[in-house]
């Protein structure tokens, strides 16, 4: 069935890296633009990022630009977000999302000293 | 960037009301503009496409309208499984903001 994956977080300390994984299944992964999106504890919903359907074109939200790196592998159905310097303010569930098919459980990313 | 404002930011009716939910931009997004529901515990679940196009399998009661820059949700007959917090995004170009968000409780 139609299904968003994520994995990857964990507990980590400020200023380290993290890689998220999304494996998708049930569509054609190809065919869609794919987003980040994180919401932190008791908080809102935050657009992280976003990625074309080829994975040339990427945009992100002011607060993780120069930090995190969206990117894709069509090959593989995998969306991932490579995110370096890691703040406490990071932390969060992050979900991988696009319009239309039904959001994962998403990875708790917790920074913490 | 875009503002995004919501309101109001909580409510709280009786079960068979009426509810409305607005979403105010800063500037024109024509319709690209989706409603979402989360659950207390759960993950968001989209509602309501293109402003006003119901996403397959969501209640009849929600309907959304609006475009430009000022969007409403509707609920039309309030249910006890409708307690959740309602998000409008845009989507139209990045950043593709949320809205702070609407607290829906049952009286």
């Amino acid at each position: 069935q139609v299904q968003l994956v994520e994995s990857g977080g964990g507990v980590v300390q400020p200023g380290t890296s993290l890689r998220l994984s999304c494996a998708a299944s049930g569509f054609t992964f190809s065919t869609y633009g794919m987003h980040w999106v994180r919401q932190a504890p008791g908080k809102g919903l935050e657009w992280v990022a976003l990625t074309s359907l080829d994975g040339t074109n990427k945009d992100y939200a002011d607060a993780v630009k120069g930090r995190f790196t969206i990117s894709r592998d069509n090959s593989k159905n995998t969306l991932y977000l490579q995110m370096n310097s890691l703040r406490i303010e990071d932390t969060a569930v992050y979900y991988c999302a696009t319009l239309g098919v039904p959001w994962g459980q998403g990875t708790l990313v917790t920074v913490s000293s | 960037d875009i503002q995004m404002t919501q309101y109001p930011s909580s409510l709280s009716a009786s079960v068979g009301d009426r509810v409305t939910i607005t979403c105010r931009t800063s500037q024109d997004i024509s319709n690209y503009l989706a409603w979402y529901q989360q659950k207390p515990g759960k993950v968001p679940k989209l509602l309501i496409y293109a402003a006003s196009t119901l996403q397959s399998g969501v209640p009849s009661r929600f309907s959304g309208s609006g475009s430009g820059t000022d969007f409403t949700l509707t609920i039309r007959s309030l249910q006890p499984e409708d307690v959740a917090t309602y998000y409008c995004q845009k989507y139209n170009s990045a950043p593709q903001t949320f809205g702070p968000g609407t607290k829906v409780e049952i009286k």
